[in-house]
């Protein structure tokens, strides 16, 4: 399968603790994007990266949140004291950024955190 | 980021029948997507319009960009229960950020 993937599926942890998650884009793609899901609503945009540098944070993502894309290949979602409002999906996306513009992002299955 | 409005939120449907989802924005957009999300699934791609006027089909689904490119809508005859899901249309903005409309679910009576 050569589509985004991530990992883990499913995540429960308490609150307070500190949980990380990975994502792994489609190769050639040169941008990764995390979004948040809530029950009822679209995803949220949380940051970006083009290649390694990441280029933006959505104001929604606290000091709690870091996110990597070291050699701009997998990325990596921490949030650390874990809140039961960060309980949502996360969803991974990655797109190829080419002469004529954006094209379309291609999403992985998402993580979804249960904080209990 | 660029608020995009949907309306219907709910949109149930009698399979067979056609029906039309909006997406709307008090900006001019550049540039607009819309997403399927089927039940536990994820957003998958399945249309991007960029010019004015812009209509494309897809099979039995009509996508449009208004005029004025602050509106766009969905239209999909004899809904069928493959068309069970949300759809989603997401403004891109000149910074590459997408940003989503809360959906319209679609469910379909047999």
């Amino acid at each position: 399968d050569t589509g985004v993937s991530q990992d883990p599926r499913h995540k429960i942890t308490k609150r307070g603790q500190n949980v990380t998650f990975r994502c792994d884009p489609i190769s050639e793609h040169n941008r990764l994007y995390w979004y948040r899901q809530t029950l009822g609503q679209g995803p949220e945009f949380l940051t970006y990266f083009q290649n390694e540098a990441q280029l933006e944070k959505s104001r929604l993502l606290s000091n709690r949140f870091s996110a990597e894309r070291p050699k701009g290949s997998f990325s990596t979602l921490e949030i650390q004291r874990t809140e039961q409002g960060d309980s949502a999906m996360y969803l991974c996306a990655s797109s190829l950024e080419t002469l004529a513009g954006e094209g379309e992002q291609f999403f992985g299955p998402g993580t979804r955190l249960t904080v209990l | 980021g660029q608020q995009v409005m949907q309306i219907p939120q709910y949109q149930h449907v009698q399979e067979g029948e056609d029906f039309t989802t909006y997406c709307n924005s008090s900006t001019t957009l550049s540039n607009i997507q819309w997403y399927k999300q089927r039940p536990g699934g994820h957003p998958v791609f399945l249309i991007q319009l960029v010019k004015s006027g812009e209509v494309k089909k897809q099979k039995r689904l009509t996508f449009q960009f208004g005029e004025a490119k602050k509106n766009s809508s969905l239209h999909i005859t004899a809904t069928q229960t493959t068309d069970v899901g949300t759809y989603f249309c997401a403004a891109l903005s000149n910074d590459y950020k997408l940003s989503f409309g809360a959906g319209t679910t679609v469910t379909v009576r047999a």
